[in-house]
C-alpha cells in the first residue's frame, strides 16, 4: 500500500460528460502529481501541484484541469469527454525536495468514456 | 515524440534467468533515471533509481547499468523469481523549478514473463 488513496477506483461515463477524480496524497507529501496511462500513449506526466499552487504541466488537455486543496487533497476534472480519455489516470504524492525521493503512486482511478 | 525509448516490449524468461531491459534517451539534461514496477492493478512502484555521476547501482538483485556517452541505462534481474512477473518502465526526469523528481517520462513499458 503506497499510501496514496484514488477515488473512484473504476468509472463509466458517456461522450459530453464531466467527470471529477479524487486524489489524498500520503500523510506529509506536498507535491500531487496526475499521470495518465493508455495503450496508445503510455504513462503521461499531466500535472503537478505542490502546496496548492501549480507547479508543473505536461500534455494535459485544455478540457482537463486539475486543482489541490488546503487539505493537500487533490481533483482532476476531465470534461466534454471523448472516447480517446478512456484511460487509467494515476495520481502520485512525493516530498518534493530531498536526495533518494520517489513518486508513490496510487491504484488509479479507470476511466471508461462510452 | 518518446523521450525515453524502451526495450523489448517484452520478455520471457525460465527462473533464475537475467532478465536485461534497455533504455535510451536523447535529452542530456535528464539527471535521474528511475525504474519502476508496476504488478496487473496497482500503481508503478520504485524499484531502483540512478544519477548520471555513477555508471552502476545495485539494490538486491536488481542491477542499474548506466552508459552517459552512449545515454543507455539498463535494468539486470539476477536470479528472476515468477514472483518478479510485472512491467517495468524506465523514466526520466531534470531539474525543474527546484524540483528533480516530479515530472517523469517514462518509456513505453517492458512486460516481463518468468516462467517457474
Amino acid at each position: 500500500d503506497s499510501g496514496v488513496t484514488q477515488t473512484p477506483k473504476h468509472l463509466i461515463t458517456a461522450t459530453g460528460q464531466r467527470v471529477t477524480l479524487r486524489c489524498s496524497p500520503r500523510s506529509g507529501d506536498l507535491s500531487v502529481y496526475w499521470y495518465q496511462q493508455s495503450l496508445d500513449q503510455g504513462l503521461q506526466f499531466l500535472i503537478q501541484y505542490y502546496n496548492g499552487e501549480e507547479r508543473a504541466k505536461g500534455n494535459i488537455l485544455e478540457r482537463f484541469s486539475a486543482q489541490q486543496f488546503p487539505d493537500l487533497h487533490s481533483e482532476l476534472n476531465l470534461s466534454s469527454l471523448e472516447l480517446g480519455d478512456s484511460a487509467l489516470y494515476f495520481c502520485a504524492s512525493s516530498v518534493v525536495d530531498g536526495e533518494g525521493g520517489e513518486l508513490f503512486f496510487g491504484e488509479g482511478s479507470r476511466l471508461t468514456v462510452l | 515524440q518518446q523521450q525515453v525509448k524502451q526495450s523489448p516490449q517484452s520478455l520471457i524468461v525460465q527462473k533464475g534467468g537475467i532478465p536485461i531491459i534497455n533504455c535510451a534517451y536523447e535529452n542530456t539534461a535528464f539527471d535521474y533515471f528511475p525504474w519502476y514496477q508496476q504488478f496487473p492493478g496497482k500503481g508503478p512502484a520504485l524499484l531502483i533509481a540512478i544519477r548520471p555521476d555513477v555508471s552502476e547501482k545495485k539494490e538486491g538483485r536488481f542491477t542499474i547499468s548506466f552508459n552517459k556517452s552512449a545515454k543507455q541505462f539498463s535494468l539486470h534481474i539476477m536470479d528472476s523469481q515468477p514472483g518478479d512477473s510485472a512491467t517495468y518502465f524506465c523514466a526520466a526526469s531534470w531539474n525543474y523549478r527546484g524540483s528533480t523528481l516530479g515530472r517523469l517520462y517514462f518509456g513505453r513499458g517492458t512486460q516481463l514473463t518468468v516462467w517457474p
